[in-house]
């Protein structure tokens, strides 16, 4: 069965403290793993996508990697406003499947 | 470039009740899809709608159901609602579907709040 888990469900961080998110997945057929911001009231965001073992994407504070089994979402240096929820998604070809999410609370 | 607009809102109903959402997706977008997001299951895939044809269905029962026009704009219904049908309902538009090889990107709508007293 396709599923994504992401781990911590929550993770307080000190203004400056990096830190990594992780999204683990089993999939039939990884067609793309797939990183979103969702802030709350509102939809989710699109962050990156990530296609096979080895690939990292960035943004601004933001690193993605994935390898055959899991993502990390790299957090450098964060900023109050990097707080939000961090979904984690992949698609085998058919239809997405997203993770529970990481609620991020960034300290100032 | 307008986003994804979704209606209602918010909305609260009763037990037995049905109830019809809206998604209008972002002009040039042929695909629809429609999300159920509760706190303990997150987003869970309901279907997909490609040129007015649903092209997949999520692991939902019947009483979930949708439907996209011609101008790709999108509805899904949900009759006989129960307690456990409480979420954000979530629509995500795209330009294309199936094995496409773009970034992979869904444009989410900021939901339509369902609360089934």
């Amino acid at each position: 069965e396709d599923q994504v888990t992401q781990s911590p469900e929550a993770l307080r961080l000190q203004e400056g403290e990096s830190s990594s998110l992780n999204c683990s997945y089993t999939v039939s057929g990884l067609r793309g793993l797939f990183w979103y911001r969702q802030d709350p009231g509102k939809g989710p965001e699109f962050l990156f996508t990530l296609y096979s073992a080895g690939e990292e994407k960035e943004k601004e504070r933001l690193k993605a990697t994935l390898t055959k089994k899991e993502s990390f979402l790299h957090i450098t240096a964060p900023k109050p406003e990097d707080s939000a929820t961090y979904l984690c998604a992949v698609y085998n070809g058919n239809q997405f499947y997203f993770g529970t999410g990481t609620s991020l609370t960034v300290i100032p | 470039k307008a986003g994804v607009t979704q209606t209602p809102r918010y909305l609260i109903k009763t037990r037995g009740q049905q109830v019809t959402l809206s998604c209008s997706p972002i002009s040039g977008h042929r695909s629809v899809s429609w999300y159920q997001q509760t706190p303990g299951q997150g987003l869970q895939f309901l279907f997909e709608y490609f040129s007015e044809t649903q092209r997949n269905k999520g692991n939902f029962p019947g009483r979930f159901s949708g439907r996209q026009f011609s101008n790709s704009r999108s509805e899904m219904n949900v009759s006989t609602l129960e307690l456990g049908d409480s979420a954000l309902y979530l629509c995500a538009s795209s330009f294309t579907s199936g094995s496409w090889l773009g970034t992979g990107e869904l444009f989410f709508g900021e939901g339509s709040r369902l609360t089934v007293l």
